[in-house]
Formats: C-alpha cells, sequence, structure tokens
C-alpha cells in the first residue's frame, strides 16, 4: 500500500540557516512525488513536484528537493530560511488510477531570529 | 487565474444539526476532490468526482456524509447529522483532469467546529 512517511513533527531553524526536512515514501512503482505548504488558516500551496527526469527539481521560494530510488525519498531543502517559510510543509504521492494522492503528516517548521 | 474557492472558511455548530460546505474548482478543471484535515494530520480523501461523476467515494461516511456535483462545476459536502469528531478543516482540490501525477490545486478550507 502507498504511504508517506515525513519523520519529523516540527523542527526549528535561526533565519538565514538552511534547512532540510525529510520524506520517505513506499510504492510499488516510480512516484509521482509533491511538496506542498500550508500556511495557517490557508488551503496548501505546490511548492514543487517529481514525475521523471533530472531527480534534482526546483520549485518556488527558493526551494528544491531530490528524488533518492535507493532510498525511497523525497527531501526538501533551502539553503537560506526567511522567517515567512515558517509554516506547515506536506509531502504527497501521487499513486494508482485516479490521481489519489497519499500526504505526510506535516513537519510544522519554526524560524527564529 | 482565480484559485479553488471555498466558502464558508468557518463555521461553528453544534452537534446534531446539519451543515454544508461548497467549493467552486478552478475553471475546466474536470476534477474534484474532497479532503478532511484533523488537527496535526495531512489531508485524507473523502471523494472524488470526474465532471458529475463521483468515481472514488469509498472513504466517504455515507450515513452521515453527503456530496454532489451538479452539472460537473461546484459542489457541495454535507453532513446531517454533525458529530463532535467531525470538527475539523474540509479541503476542497481540483485538477485538470484525474491522470495520475496531475497537479492538486486547493482551496483555503473550511474549519468546521462541532460544540
Amino acid at each position: 500500500a502507498q504511504s508517506v512517511t515525513q519523520p519529523d513533527i516540527h523542527i526549528t531553524v535561526s533565519e538565514g540557516a538552511s534547512l532540510e526536512l525529510r520524506c520517505n515514501y513506499s510504492y510499488g512503482a516510480t512516484p509521482y512525488l509533491f511538496w506542498y505548504v500550508q500556511s495557517p488558516g490557508q488551503g496548501l500551496q505546490l511548492l514543487l513536484k517529481y514525475f521523471s527526469g533530472d531527480t534534482l527539481v526546483q520549485g518556488i521560494k527558493g526551494f528544491e528537493a531530490e528524488f533518492k530510488r535507493s532510498q525511497s525519498s523525497f527531501n526538501l531543502r533551502k539553503p537560506s530560511v526567511h522567517w515567512s517559510d515558517a509554516a506547515e510543509y506536506f509531502c504527497a504521492v501521487g499513486a494508482g488510477t485516479g490521481n489519489q494522492f497519499y500526504f505526510g503528516t506535516g513537519t510544522s517548521l519554526t524560524v527564529i531570529p | 487565474e482565480a484559485g479553488v474557492v471555498q466558502s464558508p472558511r468557518y463555521k461553528i455548530i453544534e452537534k446534531k444539526q446539519p451543515v454544508a460546505f461548497w467549493c467552486n474548482p478552478i475553471s475546466g478543471h474536470n476534477t474534484l476532490y474532497w479532503y478532511l484535515q484533523n488537527l496535526g494530520q495531512g489531508p485524507e480523501l473523502l471523494i472524488r468526482y470526474e465532471n458529475e461523476e463521483a468515481v472514488d467515494d469509498s472513504q466517504l461516511p455515507k450515513d452521515r456524509f453527503s456530496a454532489e456535483r451538479l452539472k460537473g462545476v461546484d459542489s457541495t459536502l454535507k453532513i446531517q447529522p454533525a458529530e463532535l469528531g467531525d470538527s475539523a478543516v474540509y479541503l476542497c482540490a481540483s485538477s485538470p483532469t484525474g491522470t495520475s501525477g496531475d497537479t492538486q490545486y486547493f482551496g483555503p478550507g473550511t474549519r468546521l467546529t462541532v460544540l
């Protein structure tokens, strides 16, 4: 069965520091992978997605993610975090017919000055 | 391009009362999804529509939940009667098609509180 694991429930980083949010997935075939961000009281906004090809994917707001098939991972990174990046981040795998999305439980990011 | 619109944004009701949520997807998007998001959790699919047809409602608690998508555009999700455990955020999303890997675009959600 398809599943997504985000091992870190909450992460705190200093503004300007680098960031890596972990995501592991379980899926039998080549997955479609997504990272979404959710600010308080808002819906989910797409940061980036991976379908095939280059395993390093660039997204909006300076984010990037790397697909590693051998590790079943799709970690999200940002070289320098801004205070406005504080939010909830969700990793998702799109699988099967009908574009079923399976989401992780999310990682809450706090940015300290 | 307008995004996915949902209303109301917030709703507070007493248990056993009915409640309805409305969603207007992005224009031209054939596929519409309703998700339930509990506090501290990721969204979970309730129902998926292809045009006006509900093609996946396996996760919808049909004893109290119902949904419709008349004319294949707007959609309404209803709960009757509401229970305390229904307090959550109800998200609507749409995608151009239901093809695997198609990006889903989410609305801001309706936060339901059942007292």
